[in-house]
């Protein structure tokens, strides 16, 4: 049983870029939430998506948006990237009815 | 403000001790409250707490919740090297399914 995959582990860009991180849901999961983690921090909530919609959002500007396909699959898009984007994006899964969610490796995004 | 604090935020002890880890939180409508441990990216579930006094215990590790005073323990017996990490607590609320997180505890056991 595959568990919640993330693409892709790291990556470097630079200010103003833009950047799409995808995430893949355990089997069986049909929600999809975002964290940003900063290190020594706990995760922040960026958004929850859940047949395809975007259902709560956490305090994070326009730049940060989402997307939930048909299989459950999801994307984060964040633009006009700032240094301070710099973090360990997180995806988790859940059943949209339970509050246990797992979470992927992560993707690790340097904004230089 | 919804909030969750986890202390202390850093903790190092030697193999075989015994330590508890703290979570408080302040949230409208608590709905559950759940423990993670991260070693290197991903949190991994521990428990899940909804009633008080109720122990969940897995292993060498156990927790249980107060929701008169609002806080949770996990306690971790007979401490090894793998059980270094970092403990995040985090709380359910309202009638969303969002998750607010503390900032974690990092424990080092020391051989």
């Amino acid at each position: 049983d595959a568990g919640v995959t993330q693409s892709p582990t790291h990556l470097i860009k630079t200010r103003g870029q833009q950047v799409t991180l995808r995430c893949s849901p355990k089997s069986g999961h049909d929600t999809v939430s975002w964290y940003q983690q900063a290190l020594g921090q706990g995760p922040q909530f960026i958004f929850q998506y859940y047949e395809e919609e975007e259902r709560q959002r956490g305090n994070f500007p326009d730049r940060f948006s989402g997307h939930q396909f048909p299989n459950y699959s999801s994307e984060l898009n964040v633009n006009a990237l700032l240094l301070g984007d710099s973090a360990l994006y997180l995806c988790a899964s859940s059943q949209f009815y339970l509050y246990e969610q797992y979470f992927g490796p992560g993707t690790r995004l340097t904004v230089t | 403000e919804d909030k969750v604090v986890q202390s202390p935020l850093s903790l190092v002890v030697h193999e075989g001790d015994t330590v508890t880890l703290n979570c408080s939180y302040e949230v409208t409508n608590f709905r559950s409250l759940l423990w993670y441990k991260q070693e290197k990216k991903a949190p991994t579930f521990l428990f899940m707490l909804t009633s008080s006094g109720i122990e969940k215990k897995s292993g060498r590790l156990s927790s249980i919740l107060d929701k008169k005073e609002l806080f949770s323990i996990l306690n971790i017996t007979a401490t090894q090297t793998g059980d270094s990490a970092v403990y995040l607590c985090a709380v359910a609320y309202n009638s969303n399914y969002q998750l607010i997180w503390g900032a974690g505890t990092k424990l080092i056991i020391k051989p």
